[in-house]
């Protein structure tokens, strides 16, 4: 069975500190996918990677990094965090232009 | 940009009935779409791609169509069922990298 887990369910944080989200699957997917989900805006695409080492910018890159330092393993990095990042987090993976497999989410909140 | 839109945000149909969604994309044109559910709480799960070399692809009680000319895709779900009350989101796709547009979703309820 596949999957895609994330290391948190839920988090609480404060302003200011900086914030490491991880995403580890299991499929040998080539892409994996940093996204966050907020009423009424949808899923938006924050970083992409297409291989270990490799990044894309997405809609919403600001504020955010990233590191794939390994093929199975892709985190998000809030480097201070701020109260407009409380969001869902969720990661995907997927083979090169295939269907992506989401993992549960991380809920994060900033106070 | 790409801009891609579902035909509205919820949609309440009785059980039995087929429901129809909509996903309207312009500024694009994606080699495929694909269709996925979301539960609250939950990340998304694929249902179905369709490329654009097809007109229509089906899926037990799930048929998507794609219309290149009008750039949009119709997702049905026949005979529903309470149990598909959900949020289904479409994403056109098909760059090199492989990244894909979301829509912002139709929330469906089925009502027995």
């Amino acid at each position: 069975d596949v999957k895609v887990t994330q290391s948190s369910r839920y988090l609480v944080k404060r302003t200011g500190e900086k914030v490491f989200l991880e995403c580890v699957q299991d499929m040998d997917h080539e892409n994996m996918f940093w996204y966050r989900q907020d009423p009424g805006l949808g899923l938006r695409l924050i970083y992409f990677s297409y291989d270990v080492k490799m990044k894309e910018k997405g809609d919403i890159p600001e504020g955010y990094s990233v590191s794939r330092e390994k093929k199975e393993r892709f985190s998000l990095i809030l480097e201070s965090a701020s109260t407009n990042q409380t969001s869902m987090y969720l990661c995907a993976s997927s083979s090169v232009r295939d269907e992506q497999y989401f993992g549960p989410g991380t809920r994060l909140t900033v106070t | 940009s790409q801009k891609i839109e579902q035909n509205s945000e919820a949609l309440n149909i009785q059980e039995g009935k087929t429901a129809t969604l909509t996903c309207n994309y312009t500024n694009y044109s994606p080699a495929y779409l694909q269709w996925y559910r979301q539960d609250p709480g939950r990340g998304p799960v694929f249902l179905l791609l369709i490329r654009e070399n097809e007109k229509e692809k089906r899926k037990e009680r799930l048929k998507v169509t794609f219309d290149t000319t009008l750039k949009q895709s119709l997702f049905h779900i026949t005979a529903s069922q309470p149990a598909d009350s959900a949020t289904y989101l479409c994403a056109p796709g098909g760059s090199t990298l492989g990244r894909l547009y979301f829509g912002r979703g139709t929330q469906l309820t089925v009502w027995p």
